[in-house]
């Protein structure tokens, strides 16, 4: 059972470039979760789903998109990169609506030059 | 809106000696509550969550945390810390009222436990 994968582990972009940061879970979750890590600020919410199809914005949108078309994948994408989305990104997965909590991938660093 | 604070960016505790990490949080319904630990260059792992019922809560790794419904306080507490309890804790919350999912974080207290 592999939980939640991120995928890459480790990117490095230059400015203005898209990517793609991988999120996929065998769990059967419905609901995923991508955060940012920065020091000093804790985890910030970026982006969340309920289910497949659904979509909803989290406190540090701007600049990043995602979609959900299984209930597996929860991809995160950046438009054009920017040096303030150097970052670790997070993809969390859970159960239940409120009361599990989550199960984490092991992260992207992601450096933007 | 649902917010979290963890007031103390560290937390330095000798071996052997109790230690509590703090977290004071808002939210307008009910608040689902909980803790996780980041070891060094590792994803978060759930320590212990707070939904209903007995204010006094038991996770991983012998750590406990106390809900307070009157301070809006869920403060993580252990009896007797270990040098390998080293490491980054956050506390979270989400929002029963507001559909119960969105999960908010604090951001993170350091704790170092020396021998």
């Amino acid at each position: 059972n592999a939980g939640v994968t991120q995928t890459p582990k480790f990117q490095v972009l230059k400015t203005g470039q898209s990517m793609t940061l991988q999120c996929a879970q065998d769990m059967n979750h419905e609901y995923m979760s991508w955060y940012r890590q920065d020091p000093g600020m804790g985890l910030r919410l970026i982006h969340y789903s309920v289910g497949a199809g659904i979509t909803d914005q989290g406190e540090v949108p701007n600049g990043y998109n995602v979609s959900r078309s299984t209930t597996e994948d929860f991809p995160l994408r950046l438009l054009s990169a920017a040096p303030s989305q150097t970052s670790v990104y997070f993809c969390a997965s859970t159960r239940d609506r409120g009361q599990d909590g989550y199960t984490f991938g092991s992260g992207t660093r992601l450096t933007v030059v | 809106a649902q917010s979290v604070a963890q007031p103390e960016d560290q937390v330095n505790v000798a071996e052997g000696n109790p230690l509590t990490v703090k977290c004071t949080y808002s939210v307008s319904g009910n608040p689902y509550l909980f803790w996780y630990v980041q070891y060094p260059n590792r994803g978060l792992q759930f320590l212990l969550k707070y939904i209903t019922g007995d204010n006094l809560v038991k996770g991983s790794y012998g750590f406990e945390a106390e809900f307070n419904k009157s301070q809006t306080s869920f403060h993580l507490k252990k009896p007797s810390a270990l040098v390998s309890d080293s490491a980054l804790y956050f506390c979270a919350v989400r929002d029963s009222k507001a559909g119960g999912f969105k999960t908010i974080f604090g951001a993170g207290t350091r704790l170092f436990v020396k021998a």
